[in-house]
C-alpha cells in the first residue's frame, strides 16, 4: 500500500544534540511538508519542498534544516539552535494542485 | 492567505448530526475549502473539499453559500469514533500556496 512512513515514532534528544527525523513516501508525490504540533495546538509549517533539490522555509524554520535529494525522502534535522524542540512532528505530501495532503503518523520528540 | 475562524470546541451525542461552521471572510477567487480530521497522536486525514454550493461524500457534506465567506462541515449521525479535531483550511494550492492549519474545532461525541 502507498503511504508516508515516519520514523522513529518516539525520539529523545539531549540538550545540544542534533537529531534527524525520517520521512519517506511511495506515493510518487512531488510536494512534501514538515509540520510541528504542540499540545492542544494546530499545525505550524516548518519547511516544504515542491520538487527535488528545492525547498522553502515555512513559518517556523529557525532551528531546523531539511534536504530533498530524492523524490521519496524529505528528512528533517532538529538542530541545537532550536530552543524548544519538544513537540509532535508531522510529515505530509501531496500531488500538487487541489488534491489534499496525505500525512504520516508522526514522530514525538522529547528533550531530556 | 485567507484566515479562518472556527469554534474551539463542540459537544454532541451519538446519532446526532454535527455541523461545524468556518468563517473565511477574505477568501480569494481561486481558493478552495478543505476539511481535515485529526485523532490524538495521529496525522490529519483529508475529509472533504469544495469550491461552492454543496459537496457530499461517504463521510461528510460540505455546504458553501454563494458568497463563499463561510462553509459548514456536516457529519451525519456521529459515533464515538468521530471524536476528533476538525480543521478548516482555505487556499489555492494549485498556485503553489502552502495551506495554514488553524487551531481547529474539538468535537466530543458522548454516549
Amino acid at each position: 500500500d502507498g503511504g508516508i512512513t515516519q520514523s522513529p515514532k518516539y525520539l529523545f534528544r539531549k540538550e545540544g544534540q542534533n537529531v534527524t527525523l525520517s520521512c519517506e513516501q511511495n506515493l510518487n508525490h512531488d510536494a512534501m511538508y514538515w509540520y510541528r504540533q504542540d499540545p492542544g495546538q494546530g499545525l505550524r509549517l516548518i519547511y516544504y519542498s515542491q520538487i527535488v533539490n528545492d525547498f522553502q522555509k515555512g513559518d517556523i524554520a529557525e532551528g531546523y534544516s531539511v534536504s530533498r535529494e530524492k523524490k521519496e525522502s524529505f528528512p528533517l534535522t532538529v538542530t541545537s539552535a532550536q530552543k524548544n524542540p519538544t513537540a509532535f512532528y508531522l510529515c505530509a505530501s501531496d500531488l500538487g494542485g487541489y488534491y489534499g495532503y496525505t500525512f504520516g503518523s508522526g514522530t514525538r520528540l522529547t528533550v531530556v | 492567505l485567507a484566515k479562518t475562524t472556527q469554534p474551539i470546541s463542540m459537544d454532541s451525542y451519538e446519532g446526532q448530526e454535527v455541523n461545524i461552521t468556518c468563517s473565511h471572510n477574505n477568501i480569494a477567487t481561486n481558493d478552495y475549502i478543505t476539511w481535515y480530521q485529526q485523532f490524538p497522536s495521529q496525522g490529519p486525514r483529508f475529509i472533504i473539499q469544495g469550491y461552492k454550493t454543496k459537496v457530499t461524500n461517504e463521510v461528510a457534506s460540505l455546504f458553501i453559500p454563494a458568497d463563499r465567506k463561510s462553509s459548514t462541515l456536516s457529519l451525519p449521525r456521529v459515533s464515538l469514533s468521530d471524536t476528533a479535531v476538525y480543521y478548516c483550511l482555505v487556499g489555492d494550492k494549485a498556485a503553489g500556496n502552502k495551506l495554514t492549519f488553524g487551531g481547529g474545532t474539538r468535537v466530543l461525541v458522548k454516549p
